[in-house]
């Protein structure tokens, strides 16, 4: 059974510019959730997709936007990066939008 | 709103004591209970899980954890510790219905420190 797993492992970036980050989730899975994790916290849920639809959303603006393939791997893109988008950017994934929820090693993104 | 308060930041303890990390929540709905340990540049690794039934859920790597309806309680707990459970710790809860749109909230997390 292979896990989720999520590229790349790190990034860095400069304000303003774009960033894509990947995520293909464990074998069988059909839901991907993303997470931002600041230092020093715990992670904090941005969006589910389900089928190639956003399922649910948290409190993130429009800037961090989504899309999910037929393979369920899914991608993250921040646009307009801000210094405080600097995080730990993890991938969970489930099957048919049932707990647990299983997750990647992240993507650590770095804003200069 | 749904909220999950960890209650210690860190907690050290000398290798082959026992330790509990202690975790309440706060829902207006019913909730799954979670606990996540996160190692090192690592992600994280589901310890256990509190879905129903049994109130006393049993995990991996010797954890365990009650279930506290009365005081809104999940605390993780393990007789004896080990170094290599040295770990950021995490307390989380996904709403009963809702099919996780709402995603996993996650208390700020237990810094287990596990000392020869």
């Amino acid at each position: 059974e292979t896990g989720v797993t999520q590229s790349p492992t790190h990034l860095i970036k400069t304000r303003g510019q774009q960033v894509t980050l990947r995520c293909s989730s464990q074998s069988g899975h059909n839901t991907v959730s993303w997470y931002q994790q600041a230092l020093g916290q715990g992670p904090q849920f941005i969006f589910q997709y389900y089928r190639e639809e956003e399922n649910g959303r948290g409190n993130f603006p429009p800037r961090f936007s989504g899309l999910q393939f037929p393979n369920y791997s899914s991608e993250l893109n921040v646009n307009a990066l801000e210094l405080d988008d600097s995080a730990l950017y993890l991938c969970a994934s489930s099957l048919d939008r049932d707990w647990p929820q299983h997750f990647g090693d992240g993507t650590r993104l770095s804003i200069l | 709103a749904q909220s999950v308060t960890q209650l210690d930041s860190q907690v050290p303890v000398f290798e082959e004591a026992p330790v509990e990390l202690r975790c309440n929540y706060s829902s207006s709905v019913s909730v799954y209970l979670f606990w996540y340990v996160q190692y090192p540049n690592q992600g994280l690794q589901l310890l256990l899980k509190y879905l129903s039934g049994s109130t006393l859920v049993k995990g991996i790597n010797g954890f365990e954890a009650e279930f506290n309806k009365s005081q809104t309680s999940f605390h993780l707990r393990k007789p004896s510790v080990h170094i290599s459970d040295t770990a950021e710790y995490f307390c989380a809860l996904g709403p009963y219905s809702g099919g996780g749109a709402d995603g996993l909230t996650f208390g700020k997390g237990t810094h287990l420190i596990i000392q020869p």
